[in-house]
């Protein structure tokens, strides 16, 4: 069966301490890891996929790698309005569902 | 495109009561999602379609839970009776084929 787990579950950072948030899969037949971001009352916003080993995405202080194994979001010199929950989720070769992590909580305080 | 609509925003219900949400994917696109979300079991996949037929179900917890698809346009989520432990965001996406998924601003859904 499909599984994502992400951690930290919550993740207190200053503004400008760089870190990154990890997500953790198993899936039979990888077609795609997504990284999504989510603020409080609204849909999950796309950010990138990735589809092999190896491959890397970048999107302004976002950085997304992905091993077999693992995925891993980046952030460099966070600011205030990145807080937000950071959702991974995979999609493998049994369909054409997202299977979604429990999601990191970022705050990042000024 | 205005995205995926999702309606109502908000519903109260009293437990017993038959509940509909309702949505509207993006246009073209081939697959449709529904979700729940809550602080215990995050986001869960309840059911989705592929070209307005039911491809997996597998989500649905319980027989009081019917999503149909009449039409590439429209999609609904009915929980009929509602119980309290139904109280969740319900969130429907959708997406062309091997890209990635866009989701609604979701229904907050209160049975009291």
């Amino acid at each position: 069966e499909d599984q994502v787990t992400q951690s930290p579950e919550a993740l207190r950072l200053q503004e400008g301490e760089s870190s990154s948030l990890n997500c953790s899969y198993t899936v039979s037949g990888l077609r795609g890891l997504f990284w999504y971001r989510q603020d409080p009352g609204k849909g999950p916003e796309f950010l990138f996929t990735l589809y092999s080993a190896g491959e890397e995405k970048e999107k302004e202080r976002l950085k997304a790698t992905l091993t077999k194994k693992e995925s891993f979001l980046h952030i460099t010199a966070p600011k205030p309005e990145d807080s937000a929950t950071y959702l991974c989720a995979v999609r493998g070769n049994q369909g054409g569902k997202l299977i979604f992590g429990q999601g990191t909580e970022l705050s990042v305080k000024p | 495109d205005a995205g995926v609509i999702q309606s109502p925003r908000h519903e109260v219900t009293e437990m017993g009561q038959e509940v509909t949400l309702r949505c509207k994917p993006i246009s073209g696109h081939d697959y449709l999602f529904w979700y729940r979300q809550t602080m215990m079991r995050g986001l869960e996949l309840l059911i989705y379609f592929n070209n307005n037929v039911p491809i997996d179900d597998s989500g649905m917890p319980e027989d009081r839970f019917s999503a149909k698809m009449p039409n590439a346009s429209f999609s609904t989520l009915k929980i009929q009776p509602s119980e309290p432990r139904d109280s969740a965001v319900y969130f429907c996406a959708s997406r062309p084929v091997n890209t990635e998924a866009f989701f609604g601003q979701g229904t907050r859904l209160t049975v009291v």
